[in-house]
């Protein structure tokens, strides 16, 4: 089944823990993406990575960290340092800049501090 | 500054009626528009691009570049076409994504 796998679908923390968020993907896209969706703000551009070993901070890239090590991998760490960390993080695929444009997204995971 | 508008958080038409979800843009370059959308309990996905001048499901929607719009419209409503939407941006020789901060669409019965 080609996709995007994101996991946990929930995941729970205490306060001044770091965590990872997985984001898989098997349609051999270059590009992907970590946005987070809060209520009444949208989507907004956390990190993306057009290419291995290669990531640009997005919108809000404060407290969170990224890497891509491997073409279908993009693993989303959220630190201790991001102020207001609960929320729903979705990560995104795109073939890249000779492609048609559209956005694959995964199911999300649900990040609750407590 | 790029920048995606959608000013109405909730829209609620009967069925039958018609909707227009509106979207404007600020982008100095050349841009490429999308609507995304989220049903409920369902991954977000392309619902159609400018580009490609394509009617999915009943939806189209038109680039205005004067009046900097992307409205979607349908003339007549279903209930299954209740769900969130989202209007997007990008611009060619670019990887970066803006997206507006969504509609929910309700259709009444």
């Amino acid at each position: 089944d080609g996709g995007i796998t994101q996991s946990p679908k929930y995941l729970f923390r205490k306060e001044g823990q770091n965590v990872t968020l997985s984001c898989e993907q098997n349609l051999n896209h270059d590009a992907m993406y970590w946005y987070r969706q809060d209520p009444g703000q949208g989507l907004r551009l956390i990190y993306y990575s057009q290419i291995v070993n290669d990531f640009q901070k997005g919108d809000i890239a404060e407290g969170y960290s990224v890497s891509r090590e491997k073409k279908e991998s993009f693993p989303l760490t959220v630190t201790s340092a991001q102020k207001n960390p609960t929320a729903f993080y979705l990560c995104a695929s795109s073939a890249g800049l000779l492609s048609t444009g559209e956005l694959f997204f995964g199911e999300g995971s649900r990040l609750t501090v407590l | 500054a790029q920048r995606v508008t959608q000013p109405e958080k909730l829209l609620s038409v009967f069925k039958g009626a018609p909707v227009e979800l509106k979207c404007n843009y600020s982008y100095s370059g050349s841009p490429e528009l999308f609507w995304y959308v989220q049903y409920s309990r369902q991954r977000l996905q392309l619902l159609l691009r400018h580009i490609s001048r394509e009617s999915i499901k009943g939806f189209t929607a038109d680039l205005n570049k004067g009046e900097t719009s992307f409205h979607l419209k349908k003339p007549f409503a279903q209930e299954e076409d209740s769900a969130m939407y989202y209007c997007a941006l990008t611009s060619s020789g670019t990887y970066k994504y803006i997206f507006g901060t969504g509609t929910r669409l309700k259709v009444l019965a």
